[in-house]
């Protein structure tokens, strides 16, 4: 596709549930990020993936969050258990891995947890 | 490690008059760094980068950026700034201590008044 798509662009679940959001990067991209904003607030990075390398979980809030990237493109992230404090925008962004790239963001999935 | 700060929450300008957004840096090594804008329920978009050469970038929709490495700062101009400017920005680095992810500041806003 021309940029990158994530899906759904809106997900309101029950507090408890578990929820997976997808992020299709630009192809040829070998780099995919998740952050997240809540609120008012900045970009929060969760994970990196880079390649073919480990990825960089550092970010990630606590365990029930986890992702995974199948054959270098497509991403999931899925939050275990949601909680209120979940509630916000997750934002997928692709580059190429390259350290003077730029990062294409799509226009997020908003979650709110009930 | 490597990180941005952006300094001011928000910044208030008159429609015409010039703008700057204030972003300073912390890194080892070269610094590779990026602006972004996010416009209301939108994604980020990538407006400029420094990676190295002219200390001047220019960027899109007019804007540039001064990188001054004594200062360790990357400002954001516009010379004549647009109601339509109005939107959050945020500055960005790459790790190149750790994993290469891009790290972001925590954004300024900018209003600008007709």
């Amino acid at each position: 596709g021309a940029g990158v798509s994530q899906s759904p662009s809106n997900k309101v679940t029950e507090k408890g549930k578990d929820v997976e959001l997808r992020c299709d990067p630009i192809s040829g991209h070998t780099a995919l990020y998740w952050y997240r904003q809540s609120l008012g607030q900045g970009l929060e990075f969760l994970i990196y993936f880079q390649g073919n390398s480990a990825p960089d979980k550092s970010g990630l809030p606590s365990d029930r969050f986890s992702a995974e990237r199948t054959g270098g493109s497509v991403s999931t992230l899925t939050i275990q258990r949601t909680q209120q404090e979940d509630s916000a925008v997750y934002f997928c962004a692709s580059s190429f891995n390259r350290l003077n790239t730029e990062a294409f963001f799509g226009q997020g999935t908003r979650l709110t947890v009930v | 490690a490597q990180s941005v700060a952006q300094p001011e929450d928000q910044v208030n300008v008159a429609e015409g008059n010039p703008l700057t957004v204030k972003c300073t840096y912390s890194v080892s090594g070269n610094p590779y760094l990026f602006w972004y804008v996010q416009y209301p329920n939108r994604g980020l978009q990538f407006l400029l980068k420094y990676i190295t050469g002219d200390n001047l970038v220019k960027g899109s929709y007019g804007f540039e950026a001064e990188f001054n490495k004594s200062q360790t700062s990357f400002h954001l101009k516009k010379p004549s700034a647009l109601v339509s400017d109005s939107a959050l920005y945020f500055c960005a680095v790459r790790d190149v201590s750790n994993t290469d992810k891009l790290i972001f500041g925590t954004g300024t806003r900018l209003q600008v008044f007709p």
